[in-house]
């Protein structure tokens, strides 16, 4: 299976701060990778895919970079609809891993 | 509007077998390119991707619990069903279907179910 591991586990920011989470694969996953936000309580919610591509309907302040093994989920200019637990996850290959998760909440 | 819907039992014996059905009325498995998968989540964990089916009946599983698991479609009722094993306390949590559109390339999961919380106890 291929491993990935996100940091920081946590991360307290304020509204308006830009937060930047990171995501890395056990060995390489080319662009085949996608990110989730989760509220509690809630199923996830695809936010990017194929490492930059913006789901419809997501805020422009969500951005991803990075293939390879390498990977950054960037949102600029925090919004309190945005304190949630973020998660990384490869489509590169079966079984289609996720990360452990990063939780952003209010500072 | 896309919608997906878990039903199973909430409450399952260990050693029993868990069958989930996940119905998702307004989307054909038999489209090209669409699948169905199947994650969970323990209380308070990270998630897990289990298994998915894909239009073709093509069949992939989570090496960890192959040996456990199965999941088939049926098209004509839009269903899919997930059948797991020997269940065991480590395996309580929120079980999730989710669907992956003709639209979306690979294993991108787009629209998913509310979950649904199976607690397995004696």
């Amino acid at each position: 299976d291929i491993q990935m591991t996100q940091s920081p586990s946590s991360v307290s920011a304020s509204v308006g701060d830009r937060v930047t989470i990171t995501c890395r694969a056990s060995q390489g996953i080319s662009s085949w990778l996608a990110w989730y936000q989760q509220k509690p309580g809630t199923a996830p919610k695809l936010l990017i895919y194929s490492a930059s591509t913006l789901q419809s309907g997501v805020p422009s302040r969500f951005s991803g970079s990075g293939s390879g093994t390498d990977f950054t989920l960037t949102i600029s200019g925090l919004q309190p609809e945005d304190f949630a637990t973020y998660y990384c996850q490869q489509a590169d290959s079966f079984p289609a891993t996720f990360g452990q998760g990063t939780r952003l909440d209010n500072k | 509007q896309i919608t997906l819907k878990e039903s199973g039992p909430t409450l399952v014996k260990p050693t029993q077998t868990l069958t989930l059905t996940c119905t998702f009325p307004e989307f054909s498995l038999s489209t090209s390119n669409a699948a169905v998968g199947w994650i969970r989540q323990p209380p308070g964990k990270a998630l897990e991707w289990l298994a998915a089916i894909y239009w073709n009946d093509d069949k992939h599983y989570s090496p960890s619990l192959k040996s456990r698991l199965s999941i088939t479609k049926d098209t004509s009722k839009n269903q899919v069903v997930l059948t797991m094993t020997n269940m065991d306390p480590v395996d309580t949590g929120t079980y999730y279907c989710a669907h992956r559109p003709h639209t979306l390339p690979r294993g991108y999961f787009q629209y998913w179910g509310q979950g649904t919380l199976v607690t397995v106890s004696s």
